[in-house]
This record gives C-alpha cells, structure tokens and sequence, in this order.
C-alpha cells in the first residue's frame, strides 16, 4: 500500500512566521504535489517536482516555496505566513514510469495562520 | 486552458437509491481521469482511474466510465449507503509529470 504522510495534521502559526511542511512517500515516486484546498475555490496546484532537486510552479505558488533533497520527501514553505494562507494543504505523489499513474494523497495539514 | 466542471455541486439521496455524479472537461487531450473520495476535514482517497485509453472502470458498487470525444465522465454508484456521503472529485491528468486539473467537487448526502 501507498503511505503519503504529513507531518502535522493540525498547525497554528503567526502571522511572519516561517513554516515548514512536511511530505514524505514511500514508493519510490518520482513526482510529487503540493496543494491548497479553499472551500469554493476546490484543489489548487501551489507547487510540483518530478525529480530530486527539481520544482516547477503550479498555479499559485506565490508566498510559497519548496525542497525536494531526497526522493522521498517534499517540503513547502511559507517564508513569511499571511492569515490568506490559512488553508487545508494536501501533498500528492505519482509514478511517472509505472502504470497505473495514480495520484496518492497525505491525510492534509489543517494550517491557520493568525 | 483545461478546465473541469462537476455538476450538481451537492446532491442528496434516500438509502438505497442509485445515483450518477458528473464530469465534464474541456480539453480531450487527458492521459487519464481519476475519482477520489473526500470525507470532511480529511485527505483524499482514489477510488478508481480510468485511462485515457479506457471506456470504464468498475470497483465494488462503484463504476466509472470516460468519454474523451465528449469531454465528460460519470461516476455510478449503486445501492447507495450513509457511509456514501461524502464530497466526491474528479480530476484529469493532463501531462506525464501527473500535474492534476480538480473540479470543484460533488457533495453526496445518502439519507438511512
């Protein structure tokens, strides 16, 4: 079975305040997501890899940024958090090479900023 | 630009009844289109994937199938249960790298 895991489920941080999360997979796959999920904005792209040491924007990756050192790990990072960036976060990884191309999703971090 | 659309965004049924869940996408160019399962306040759960190849997916009293031509996908379930409702997402594929397109979700409510 594929295991997504998050480091927190829960976090309260304050605003300017530098936070880290944390997404670590255990199958060997080359991508891996990070997502913010709004109600009534659904599922929003921040941030991709597709190999060590490579990131690509999604499409809101502003106030955002990522480390991808091993293959098993995904961080994002809020160099300054702002109350906008109160959100679930969901980090999501995929096979590129292996059929079936499933997505496989952590439990979610629950992030309010304050 | 892709864009996927669920409709209805909220539906709820008596114990029992079979029910449809629509997709719609504007772009046919998909590698594949994927179902999951949301409960509130938690992860997401894949609950089947349909190649871009493929006209349906069953699992359990759960079947998808894809339309590429028409840009749309169903999701049946059969038989529904309490333990059905939840918000259900359908989301394209739409590179090799995996990158997903979400629609904004259907939340199920399955009445006893």
């Amino acid at each position: 079975d594929v295991k997504v895991t998050q480091s927190s489920r829960y976090l309260v941080k304050r605003t300017g305040e530098k936070v880290f999360l944390e997404c670590v997979q255990d199958m060997d796959h080359e991508n891996m997501f990070w997502y913010r999920q709004d109600p009534g904005l659904g599922l929003r792209l921040i941030y991709f890899s597709y190999d060590v040491k490579m990131k690509e924007k999604g499409d809101i990756p502003e106030g955002y940024s990522v480390s991808r050192e091993k293959k098993e790990r995904f961080s994002l990072i809020l160099e300054s958090a702002s109350t906008n960036q109160t959100s679930m976060y969901l980090c999501a990884s995929s096979p590129t090479l292996a059929r079936p191309y499933e997505q496989y999703f952590g439990p979610g971090t629950r992030l309010t900023v304050t | 630009k892709q864009e996927v659309t669920q409709i209805p965004a909220a539906l709820s049924v008596p114990e029992g009844e079979n029910l449809v869940l629509n997709c719609s996408f504007t772009d046919s160019a998909i590698y594949n289109l994927q179902w999951f399962r949301q409960d509130p306040g938690k992860g997401l759960t894949s609950l089947l994937l349909i190649q871009s190849s493929q006209r349906e997916q069953t699992s359990g009293r759960l079947n998808a199938s894809l339309d590429k031509s028409s840009g749309r996908s169903t999701l049946y379930i059969a038989a529904s249960q309490p333990g059905d409702s939840a918000t259900y997402l359908c989301a394209v594929r739409v590179s090799n790298t995996g990158k997903l397109i979400f629609g904004q979700g259907t939340t199920l409510q399955v009445k006893p």
